[in-house]
């Protein structure tokens, strides 16, 4: 069985912290994604990666940068958390057309 | 117009019944089509996956692909109450990095 592991179920922070959100997959999947989720809004994505130190922004990249330095962890990292950015983060790891979802991280910003 | 449009519902079924869950998508080329199912609370889980035209089935589920019209839909029979949830329709983008574009979801009630 694939599995997507992300650090923190629930995390809050506080307007202006910076913030690091985890994301492991353990199947060596080439592509690894963030999206965030909201009511009404569904899933957006917020930046996507194909291969070790490579990034693309995705639809909602504003606010948020990547960081992928080893196959298997794909980092997101809030540099100044705002109060829009509370959100369901959920990471995702793929291999040709079938993609996985990790647990998900409920971020409250205060 | 979106490039995946579902119906928010909530769609409202007697347990027992089949459930019917439609989706359209704008790009004609699409290849992939998915359903992922989820819970309240929870990420989604991949469910279906149909790449050509026609209908799949998978215990009490069918997908079913209409390429000409745009259109994939989900049904699922015997509805029980755990199958209530967020459905998903979600279909590979042409363009960029073999991204998939997500509809907004279909939120499924069923009643006992």
């Amino acid at each position: 069985d694939v599995k997507v592991t992300q650090s923190s179920r629930y995390l809050v922070k506080r307007t202006g912290e910076k913030v690091f959100l985890e994301c492991v997959q353990d199947m060596d999947h080439e592509n690894m994604f963030w999206y965030r989720q909201d009511p009404g809004l569904g899933l957006r994505l917020i930046y996507f990666s194909y291969d070790v130190k490579m990034k693309e922004k995705g639809d909602i990249p504003e606010g948020y940068s990547v960081s992928r330095e080893k196959k298997e962890r794909f980092s997101l990292i809030l540099e100044s958390a705002s109060t829009n950015q509370t959100s369901m983060y959920l990471c995702a790891s793929r291999l040709t057309d079938t993609q996985y979802f990790g647990p998900g991280t409920r971020l409250t910003v205060l | 117009q979106k490039e995946v449009e579902q119906n928010s519902g909530p769609l409202s079924v007697p347990e027992g019944a089949i459930a019917s869950l439609n989706c359209t998508y704008s790009d004609r080329g699409s290849q992939s089509f998915f359903w992922y199912r989820q819970y309240s609370g929870k990420s989604p889980e991949l469910i279906m996956s149909i790449y050509s035209n026609g209908d799949k089935e998978d215990g009490r589920f069918t997908a079913q692909l209409n390429k000409a019209s745009q259109y994939v839909s989900l049904l699922i029979r015997d509805s029980q109450p755990s199958d209530s949830a967020t459905y998903l329709c979600a279909v590979n983008a042409l363009r960029g990095y073999n991204k998939l574009i997500f509809g907004a979801g279909t939120r499924l009630a069923v009643h006992p």
